[in-house]
């Protein structure tokens, strides 16, 4: 199993610009999930996802969009993207229940310039 | 992520010593708590949880710590190693919340000096 998968590692936008952050897991997760990371603020909740076609809003979840056409993806679309954008994203997933620990996926670490 | 470590408090610690790891929380519905570690580059990576119906839970090295009194939790590493040095964070849930979202602590670096 690869776990979860998360492309491109590294990416730097102009403001303005859109783009779309991958996200995909092979372990039949139910869940799965994003945050965003800055400094000093620990991971906040970007959107999340319960399953296939069901997806809802975080902490965190303006200028962010979406969608979850299958179990295994789950991308994020930056519409517009803007320099409070810039941050490290982790997508993450779970066994659907109460209480399961989030397996992460190794980051994305974008700029907006 | 290469930005993580900023303006975080850090434990510095002799290698062979033991670390501990502390975390406040303020939700008193919090029922489900669990601590990750984080090593540069890479994304979270679970080592311990516990339930709000106990206070102690304990694993290969590690043992946490839950004063729900105090809303308190703890990370204790035994004979703390080289290959411990990363950040940790705690995270929470409550009994309230709708599906498997978590909330995060700002997370603790921990330093291990040879």
């Amino acid at each position: 199993n690869a776990g979860v998968t998360q492309t491109p590692k590294f990416q730097v936008l102009k403001t303005g610009q859109s783009m779309t952050l991958q996200c995909a897991q092979d372990m039949n997760h139910e869940y799965m999930s994003w945050y965003r990371q800055d400094p000093g603020m620990g991971l906040r909740l970007i959107h999340y996802s319960v399953g296939a076609g069901i997806t809802d809003q975080g902490e965190v979840p303006n200028g962010y969009n979406v969608s979850r056409s299958t179990t295994e993806d789950f991308p994020l679309r930056l519409l517009s993207a803007a320099p409070s954008q810039t941050s490290v994203y982790f997508c993450a997933s779970s066994i659907q229940g109460a209480n399961e620990k989030l397996f992460f996926g190794s980051g994305t670490q974008l700029s907006v310039l | 992520g290469e930005n993580v470590g900023l303006h975080l408090p850090t434990l510095s610690v002799q290698e062979g010593d033991n670390s501990i790891i502390n975390c406040a929380y303020s939700n008193s519905a919090s029922d489900y708590f669990i601590w990750y570690k984080q090593e540069s580059g890479k994304g979270p990576q679970f080592i311990i949880d516990i339930r709000s119906n106990m206070d102690k839970r304990q694993g290969q090295r590690v043992t946490v710590l839950l004063n729900k009194t105090v809303k308190h939790l703890s990370l204790q590493i035994a004979a703390t190693q080289p290959g411990d040095s990363a950040v940790y964070f705690c995270a929470e849930k409550s009994r309230r919340t709708a599906g498997n979202k978590l909330t995060f602590g700002g997370g603790t670096r921990v330093l291990v000096k040879p």
